[in-house]
């Protein structure tokens, strides 16, 4: 089975810091991973995906993941955070599953918050 | 546009009655889904269909049944709501999830529906 563990549920950090969101994974198969926000009532919008390639993958508003399979992670990164940052986000991981489609496992989230 | 609009946004109601929630998308996608967000945010997908066919069912009551007129489309009918049915309901939907790896694609997802049964 597919899980994933994302290790801080809150991560509280001040505007214009460096922010690391922790992601790990555990599967048998082969996966492909992913980082979804999502703001205050609102829906999930994609960050950034990895499919194959470069471990380092750029995604929207400044965040970048590094896919690390030796440690099974994929944490995301931003170098300086803004108050618009703030809000829950989710790891995820896609596998072809028994029923023979690709499904999302998602972690429990991590909420960002950004102090002023 | 709104590429995946659900209807309702919010919806009250006591324990045992019926309900239903509307999904639509208009991205062209073959796949679309269901997933249950609990109050400690915990998401978990609940039901996928592509092109009007049922693809994924996980261990859900079957108080809980979706319906896919077309593939533009997937409703969740909830019948003799509980209180832990109380959630937020999100709806996404995909390109075609069977064909492959090039099909492991962004879900884009609805703004959701916060379910209050009382």
């Amino acid at each position: 089975a597919q899980s994933v563990t994302q290790l801080d549920s809150q991560v509280p950090v001040f505007e214009e810091a460096p922010v690391e969101l922790r992601c790990n994974y555990s599967s048998s198969v082969s996966v492909y991973l992913f980082w979804y926000v999502q703001y205050p009532n609102q829906g999930l919008q994609l960050l950034l995906k990895y499919l194959s390639g470069s471990t380092l993958v750029k995604g929207i508003n400044g965040f970048e993941a590094e896919f690390n399979k030796s440690q099974t992670s994929f944490h995301l990164r931003k170098p300086s955070v803004h108050i618009s940052d703030t809000a829950e986000y989710f790891c995820a991981v896609s596998y072809l599953s028994g029923a023979g489609s690709y499904q999302l496992t998602f972690g429990k989230g991590t909420k960002l918050s950004v102090i002023p | 546009d709104t590429a995946v609009s659900q209807t309702p946004k919010y919806l009250v109601t006591q324990m045992g009655n019926d309900k239903s929630i509307k999904c639509e998308q208009n991205l062209g996608h073959d796949t679309m889904y269901w997933y249950k967000q609990d109050s400690k945010k915990f998401l978990k997908i609940m039901f996928s269909y592509n092109n009007k066919e049922l693809i994924i069912n996980e261990t859900v009551p079957n108080r809980f049944s979706p319906k896919s007129p077309d593939k533009a489309h997937l409703n969740l009918h909830i019948n003799s709501l509980e209180l832990g049915d109380s959630a937020v309901y999100f709806c996404a939907s995909s390109q075609d999830m069977r064909t492959g790896i090039s099909s492991t694609d962004t879900q884009y997802f609805g703004p959701g529906t916060r379910l209050t049964v009382l």
